[in-house]
């Protein structure tokens, strides 16, 4: 069975320091690995995608095999990236997403 | 708007009631989902239709549960006999199948609130 691990509820930290959201999954397939976001009274929306290997706001996580995470990092956290973040997995064979529990990250100025 | 669109986006009832929630996918997007969020958690998945075949079902969509895209186009979810347990927010999704990408990142409609009294 596919599952997804957040083990943070809530990550709060100070404007400029960095933040980490933490992501592991299970899964014996070749996964793909997303982190979609949650603003205040939005939409969820895809916020990057392993495959990509893009940098999106700041924000990058590297798909690690090995340790079966997907963290999210970004080096210098802003108050507007306050928000619900949502790690899912997908994968070959199945075509729905599989989510974790979500990490509400709080930015203070 | 061209996003994925859901109505209603809140809808009350009373306990027994059957209710129908609609989505509209983003135009040619031929793949759609629904799933269910409650408090403090992620989404989860109900069903999946590529274009009008229903091509998984959860173990959470119990027999109440019905979904339809007759056309291709548009969903509904229905709701038969609803319990304060149904009581979530109802997630319609959708993603394009492009020829040579394989890639499953889906798109989200704003969601149809669901409270049973």
């Amino acid at each position: 069975a596919q599952r997804v691990t957040q083990p943070e509820k809530l990550l709060s930290v100070f404007k400029g320091a960095p933040v980490e959201l933490k992501c592991n999954y299970s899964y014996s397939g070749s996964p793909e690995l997303f982190w979609y976001v949650q603003y205040s009274r939005q939409r969820l929306q895809l916020l990057l995608r392993h495959i990509s290997r893009e940098s999106i706001k700041g924000f990058t996580a590297d798909l690690n095999k090995g340790e079966t995470s997907f963290h999210l990092k970004k080096p210098f956290a802003q108050e507007e990236d306050s928000a619900m973040y949502y790690c899912a997995l997908s994968g070959t064979g199945f075509q729905k997403l599989v989510f974790g529990t979500g990490t509400r990250l709080l930015v203070s100025p | 708007d061209t996003g994925v669109s859901q109505d209603p986006r809140h809808k009350i009832t009373k306990r027994g009631q059957n209710v129908t929630f609609r989505c509209d996918p983003i135009s040619e997007h031929n793949r759609l989902y629904w799933y269910r969020q409650t408090l403090g958690q992620g989404p989860e998945f109900l069903t999946y239709f590529q274009n009008e075949a229903q091509l998984e079902k959860s173990r959470l969509l119990s027999d109440r549960f019905s979904a339809e895209r007759p056309k291709g186009s548009f969903s509904t979810l229905e709701i038969q006999r609803t319990e304060q347990g149904d009581s979530a927010m109802y997630l319609c999704a959708s993603s394009p199948r492009l020829a040579g990408v394989s890639s499953n990142e889906q798109f989200f409609g704003p969601g149809t609130r669901l409270t049973v009294l």
